[in-house]
């Protein structure tokens, strides 16, 4: 079956601070993709990536940075000199890639972002 | 990606009652899906919608409570039916992109059953 665990339910820092959200997965498909998306208070989901199982890659986007590594099953997030507009919770998703491409999200992680 | 809408952004609603929920999405688009998101929770996925055949429900999530419509590849409603306060979440839909197999998501829709 697949899971997404996000063990860190809160994590709180100062900003200017880097801060890694966790993300481990479990699944049996050999090709599969990963998701991270942000919901601030505002409660809208804003997608933030997307990779692919077989590209391990490591990807920048600015201020945001993601590490995936297959053989730990981790999809792991951080981001350099946190902003207090970087508050928000985090979700990592799994989603098969035929079929019905069903997310399966994980927990989430709310980051609070201190002035 | 895809410019999504949700009516009603946010409704009260007495126990017993229903509500219907419309996404409207600014392209054509084959799969679409609800969600549910209980207060600080996760995002469940109650059902996939395609144009043309039956929504396809998860476990625990049964047509009758949850009545879905897909008249067509830009848009869908979500009836939540004889409701109770359990069901007081965030109800969002999204689209699938073809492309680039990202789901793109509505603003959702705020429910409190009282």
């Amino acid at each position: 079956a697949q899971k997404v665990t996000q063990a860190q339910t809160e994590i709180s820092v100062v900003e200017k601070e880097d801060v890694t959200l966790d993300c481990v997965y479990e699944t049996r498909d050999t090709t599969y993709y990963l998701f991270w998306y942000k919901q601030p208070p505002s409660g809208e989901l804003v997608f933030l990536i997307r990779r692919n199982s077989f590209d391990e890659q490591n990807e920048i986007s600015g201020r945001y940075s993601w590490n995936f590594q297959k053989s730990t099953s981790s999809f792991n997030f951080t981001i350099t000199a946190s902003q207090v507009v970087d508050s928000a919770v985090y979700f990592c998703a799994l989603s098969e890639t035929s079929g019905t491409y069903k997310y399966i999200f994980g927990t989430g992680t709310r980051l609070k972002v201190l002035a | 990606s895809a410019v999504i809408s949700q009516k009603p952004s946010r409704d009260i609603c007495q126990r017993g009652t229903s509500l219907t929920i419309q996404c409207q999405v600014d392209s054509q688009v084959t799969m679409m899906f609800w969600y549910r998101q209980q207060p600080g929770q996760s995002l469940t996925l109650i059902a996939t919608a395609n144009q043309g055949s039956e929504a396809t429900y998860e476990s625990g999530f049964v047509i009758d409570k949850f009545p879905i419509s897909r008249p067509n590849l830009t848009f869908s409603t979500l009836t939540v039916s004889n409701m109770s306060p359990e069901d007081s979440s965030i109800y969002l839909c999204s689209v699938l992109s073809a492309s680039s197999y990202e789901q793109y998501f509505g603003p959702g829709t705020r429910l409190t059953v009282t």
